[in-house]
């Protein structure tokens, strides 16, 4: 009965190929993230989306696109993949999305590209 | 742009002694603060909060400072236990400010507690 489960929790892949990472969680919460942890360690939000409105950080390449079937799912599919994509990313979610409600994260997809 | 910095990569402590982690931020709209801990291969875990309204908050052995005025944060850990071994990222956020309320993660800090 894990809170936030992730799948993958490791992809290998080819450049140029495209790919998806599922993240579902149980907590009946209305608000989902996906993070990039680089190489560097940092922990950088890539998207929030709740039922109403999804927020893109500015930084993230259009080739990412989050797809929320329902509230309790949020898939990131990457298109056309590239080295610097390699890096473990954590799919979280919170009941708040003010930022004052604790993020409940997924375990992590450690995704390499070669 | 580093908003939220926490300046050591790694601690080591006695068990028994405290863990004293720190963190300073940079952006004065953040109001609310929050430590979580990552064990290898798994993700975040929360651990403590504090709104900037507050100076202290404290659950069982760990207590979090906030000196609003130095844009300095803490995380005290007393008694440390080897459990406690883990990576700690400081985080905050802003209600107001434009970044609609998202986690600014520091890079870690890894605290080994030995035996």
């Amino acid at each position: 009965d894990t809170a936030v489960s992730q799948t993958p929790k490791y992809l290998v892949t080819q450049m140029g190929n495209d790919k998806s990472i599922k993240c579902e969680q149980n907590l009946g919460h209305d608000t989902m993230y996906w993070y990039k942890q680089d190489s560097k360690k940092f922990l950088k939000i890539m998207f929030s989306y709740n039922n109403k409105e999804l927020i893109i950080n500015e930084t993230v390449p259009n080739r990412f696109s989050p797809k929320s079937p329902d509230k309790a799912h949020l898939n990131l599919h990457i298109n056309s993949l590239e080295l610097g994509d390699s890096a473990v990313y954590f799919c979280a979610s919170t009941k708040m999305a003010s930022g004052r409600g604790t993020q409940y994260f997924g375990p992590g997809t450690r995704l390499l590209v070669l | 742009d580093q908003q939220v910095k926490q300046n050591s990569p790694s601690l080591s402590v006695q068990e028994g002694r405290i863990s004293i982690l720190n963190c300073d931020y940079t952006n004065s709209m953040f109001d609310y603060f929050l430590w979580y801990k990552k064990y290898p291969a798994e993700g975040p875990t929360f651990l403590i909060s504090i709104s900037s309204i507050k100076d202290k908050n404290e659950d069982g052995r760990f207590t979090v400072f906030l000196n609003k005025s130095a844009k300095h944060l803490s995380l005290h850990i007393v008694p440390s236990q080897p459990g406690d071994s883990a990576v700690y990222f400081c985080a905050a956020s802003a209600e107001y400010g434009g970044s609609q309320g998202n986690l600014i993660f520091g890079k870690g800090t890894k605290l080994s507690v030995k035996p």
